[in-house]
């Protein structure tokens, strides 16, 4: 079982708020993703990490910003939140197995469900 | 185009029976293909990576054609608890994934 959370897992909130969405792993993987999800439709890739201090936006555009100050810790903020942005976030992250051949595997959060009014 | 397409759901089977999933992907450079499955409303987990050689794991079979760019999942004897969304995954160079927008199975008594 992957060792990764997200807070929190479900977050109602009004229009025009800030928010922050935390995931954090405890397996010391380099990477971290940002993925958006919504309701029966595929995953995008919105931010992606390779490691501390590195931050690069994903496929999909997205007004959110990430940070990554901690090898551990990959926080997503909304400045501004607007209804449009009502979507599951899930945060996965991964590391590169012990052998050459192997490639890597995600392991995801439980995500968190955001409802903007 | 999508960069990974896959069969549009939902499949209805009766439990035992033998179900296939396809996957095609167009990016001639993925370097490594996984299964994923997906709960209602979970998040996504690993089912099994797919080599060229092909691979089985139990009641699972997965298969790829990189010629083709296709892709493939077997499942037997289905099960009640096989019910989910199943994801087909690609990455490309750096690790990136490219997630197919899934087929969803139930499978019914």
């Amino acid at each position: 079982e992957a060792d990764i959370y997200q807070t929190p897992r479900y977050l109602v909130i009004g229009t025009g708020k800030k928010i922050t969405l935390e995931c954090s792993q405890t397996m010391g993987h380099d990477k971290m993703y940002w993925y958006q999800q919504d309701p029966g439709m595929e995953l995008h890739l919105i931010h992606y990490s390779y490691g501390v201090n590195s931050t690069e936006k994903g496929d999909l555009s997205s007004e959110s910003t990430v940070s990554r100050i901690r090898t551990e810790h990959f926080p997503l903020t909304l400045e501004s939140a607007r209804p449009s942005h009502t979507s599951q976030y899930l945060c996965a992250s991964s590391d590169r197995g012990q052998f050459l051949t192997s490639t890597d595997t995600q392991y995801f959060g439980p995500g968190t469900r955001l409802t903007v009014l | 185009r999508k960069e990974v397409e896959q069969d549009p759901g939902p499949f209805n089977v009766p439990e035992g029976a033998t179900v296939a999933f396809n996957c095609t992907y167009s990016n001639s450079a993925s370097q490594s293909f996984f299964w994923y499955r997906q709960d209602c409303r979970k998040e996504p987990k690993l089912l099994m990576s797919v080599y060229s050689s092909g691979n089985e794991d139990g009641r699972f079979t997965a298969q790829l054609n990189r010629a083709s760019q296709y892709i493939s999942l077997l499942i037997r004897d289905s099960k009640l608890s096989d019910s989910a969304t199943y994801l087909c995954v690609v990455t490309l160079n750096g690790g990136k994934l490219i997630f197919g927008q899934g087929t969803e199975l139930s499978v019914k008594p």
